[in-house]
């Protein structure tokens, strides 16, 4: 059974830079795509990016200058680094193991419980 | 603004038939898959309808999905009060190289 647990500072100062973990069980991280999405308090689901473990990734438009994403295989874990944060970057942020369908990795099964991750001075 | 449309909410009561659609355009579900998430209550999204129409393992058959053109929809039939959720859809969209999902649709069970 795949799970995945992120990890990471529940409170973060405004222009700071995020870094989360995404610790993944019963699966090598060699294997797959894994996917970043937040979600703000009460809003919908915003895809952040993916990785495959070669290091290929792909960011959301939106997010791209301020994202790295990457991974370490050594420890089956991606980790996330979102730059010059600001309250608008409020939410929880969750990993998820991202298979291909057609052409794209896009289905995202199993989902990790997330993180909760405040912007606020 | 969310690229795919969902109503923000829908209603209908135990035992009946509700479906959610939601709307997109060519670069997205009109040229890629569409998958639909659960959102229960303070949990985290679980994966419900993959490759358009299909049910992962432990999903009941009471959930369907379906696309034609630029648009998909998610049928629940025999309506059950643990159903009640907020349902996401999701594709991958050409122009963007990236996942886009619906704004969400909250399933509320009279």
């Amino acid at each position: 059974q795949v799970k995945l647990q992120e990890s990471g500072p529940g409170l973060v100062k405004p222009s700071e830079t995020l870094s989360l973990t995404c610790t993944v069980s019963g699966a090598s991280i060699s294997t797959y795509y894994w996917s970043w999405i937040r979600q703000p308090p009460g809003k919908g689901l915003e895809w952040i990016g993916h990785i495959l473990y070669k290091g290929n990734t792909n960011y959301s438009p939106s997010l791209k200058s301020r994202l790295t994403i990457s991974v370490d295989t050594s420890k089956n874990q991606v980790s996330l680094t979102l730059a010059s944060m600001t309250t608008a970057d409020t939410a929880v942020y969750y990993c998820a193991r991202a298979l291909i369908g057609r052409t794209y990795p896009d289905w995202l099964d199993p989902w990790g419980q997330g993180t909760l991750v405040s912007v606020s001075s | 603004q969310s690229v795919l449309t969902q109503p923000p909410s829908v209603s209908e009561t135990p035992g009946q038939r509700v479906t959610i659609s939601c709307s997109g355009s060519s670069p997205n579900i009109g040229s890629n898959i569409v998958n639909w998430y659960q959102q229960l209550p303070g949990a985290a999204p679980k994966l419900l309808i993959y490759n358009d129409n299909q049910r992962p393992s432990g999903v009941p058959d009471r959930f369907s999905g379906s696309k034609s053109g630029i648009s998909a929809s998610l049928a629940i039939s025999g309506l059950q009060s643990q159903d009640e959720a907020d349902y996401y859809c999701a594709s991958w969209d050409d122009s963007l190289n990236g996942l886009v999902f619906g704004g969400g649709t909250k399933l509320t069970v009279l």
